[in-house]
């Protein structure tokens, strides 16, 4: 069972415009959150991320809220550029058993268009 | 250069043959991990090292065979693979309470035929 869900495979997004991109979870045990970007050909690199005691960061272009009553976060880019097109994974764990292990959505691949 | 270094990068092997995916990790973490990457499906968690010593093993079929001779290197041997076995390999490696995860390889693009 997926505890990590990106149901939106892909997005298409105008230059200059905002990319929202979605992730819901369903363990309620999870206590921290991040958002990896993929091009092709490269390995996930992070993004960023947010603890279960906030509702949101930003850094720079990027923003992350979290509603944890609705057990979803989000992904805000603004203004998208066209160097943002790729695969972005919501990831999530739970530093409860001190273990590093992420658990990850399907991905979501964006496309800014010129 | 992102730290964690994934060879080879790409590979086409038989159903008969054997061969490994090597890992190297410099960034002094203590955590090495394999993960499985296939179409329209989230990346599979397959092995757990910490400090060299296996921590996970999420059910992974025998043909997958990790190795960690130290906290720097991380190999998947590959032995008698199906079709369905082919995929991006990601290793990963990480520090316990690093906020940012894990650091990637750049995968092996595993094609069994």
């Amino acid at each position: 069972d997926q505890q990590v869900k990106q149901n939106s495979p892909s997005l298409s997004v105008q230059e200059g415009r905002i990319s929202i991109l979605n992730c819901d979870y369903t363990n309620s045990m999870f206590d921290y959150f991040l958002w990896y970007k993929k091009y092709p050909a490269e390995g996930p690199t992070f993004l960023i991320s947010i603890s279960s005691i906030k509702d949101k960061n930003e850094d720079g272009r990027f923003t992350v809220f979290l509603n944890k009553s609705a057990k979803h976060l989000s992904l805000h880019i603004v203004p998208s550029q066209p160097g943002d097109s790729a695969v972005y994974f919501c990831a999530a764990r739970t530093l409860q058993t001190g273990a590093n292990n992420l658990f990850f959505g399907t991905g979501t691949r964006l496309t800014v268009i010129p | 250069e992102t730290g964690v270094t994934q060879t080879p990068r790409h590979l086409v092997m038989g159903m008969t043959n054997k061969k490994s995916l090597k890992c190297e990790q410099h960034l002094g973490h203590n955590a090495m991990y394999w993960y499985k990457q296939s179409a329209k499906k989230p990346l599979e968690l397959m092995f757990v090292y910490n400090f060299k010593e296996q921590t996970e093993n999420n059910s992974v079929p025998s043909r997958f065979s990790p190795e960690c001779p130290n906290s720097s290197h991380l190999f998947l041997h590959l032995h008698t693979l199906q079709p369905e076995d082919s995929a991006l390999y990601l290793c990963a490696s990480s520090q316990d309470g690093v906020t940012r995860g894990y650091t990637f390889g750049s995968g092996t693009r595993l094609t069994v035929v």
